[in-house]
């Protein structure tokens, strides 16, 4: 059974660094891999999808890389801001499971102004 | 706008009663899924559909029905069944169930038993 596990559970930093959230499997028989944003007490925002054949995507700030092989995924965003504090999802598409969607339990990220 | 509209987005449910939440979806997606989130925890599968008049159990579908008599619509109803049914519930749909497609979310719904 896919499990998915993100690391840290928690983050804050001052405004303006460059961090990284990780994510990890345990099955690398993937098809995708999908980071969202959910803002409190909202829905998840789509903010990265990278297929199973893809080392990497980028969109603005945010640059998403996936190591199938060793299970890791990590989300790098650059030069974060306050607006950047949300909760941070991963996704595993591994085709188990009803619709073959693993999240994981999130991080809640904090940027201090 | 395109996108997913959950109602309501808080809902009280008393004891023993049956409640529905709503989802509607204009991004004429074929698959149309139910999630429930508790705090501190992953998303977890209620139901699913892939198409009209056709819709399958998730991991945690006890004391849930769903329906799909349109493509549009997908609601979820919470039964007496239910022991714990205060969470949040996050509706989802995508363009079908294969492994390129990005999976889109409404803004979710906060029940509430009283």
């Amino acid at each position: 059974k896919q499990e998915v596990t993100q690391i840290p559970a928690a983050l804050s930093v001052p405004e303006g660094e460059n961090l990284v959230l990780n994510c990890s499997f345990t099955d690398s028989a993937i098809y995708n891999l999908q980071w969202f944003r959910q803002d409190p007490g909202k829905g998840l925002t789509s903010l990265l999808l990278i297929q199973s054949s893809q080392r990497e995507q980028t969109s603005g700030r945010l640059n998403a890389s996936l190591d199938k092989s060793s299970g890791r995924s990590t989300l790098y965003i650059a030069a974060s801001q306050p607006g950047d504090s949300a909760t941070y999802l991963c996704a595993v598409h591994s085709g188990g499971g009803a619709d073959g969607l693993t999240f994981g339990k999130g991080t809640h990220l904090i940027i201090q102004p | 706008d395109g996108g997913i509209t959950q109602s309501p987005k808080y809902l009280f449910r008393k004891e023993g009663q049956n409640v529905t939440l709503s989802c509607e979806q204009n991004l004429n997606h074929d698959a149309m899924y139910w999630y429930r989130q508790d705090p501190g925890q992953g998303l977890r599968l209620i139901y699913y559909s892939q198409i009209v008049n056709d819709f399958q159990k998730g991991d945690i579908a006890e004391g849930y029905s769903v329906s799909r008599e349109k493509k549009e619509s997908f609601p979820l109803t919470v039964t007496s069944a239910q022991k714990n049914p205060t969470a949040f519930y996050l509706c989802a749909s995508s363009i079908g169930r294969n492994s390129e497609n990005t999976i889109y979310f409404g803004e979710g719904s906060w029940l509430t038993v009283v």
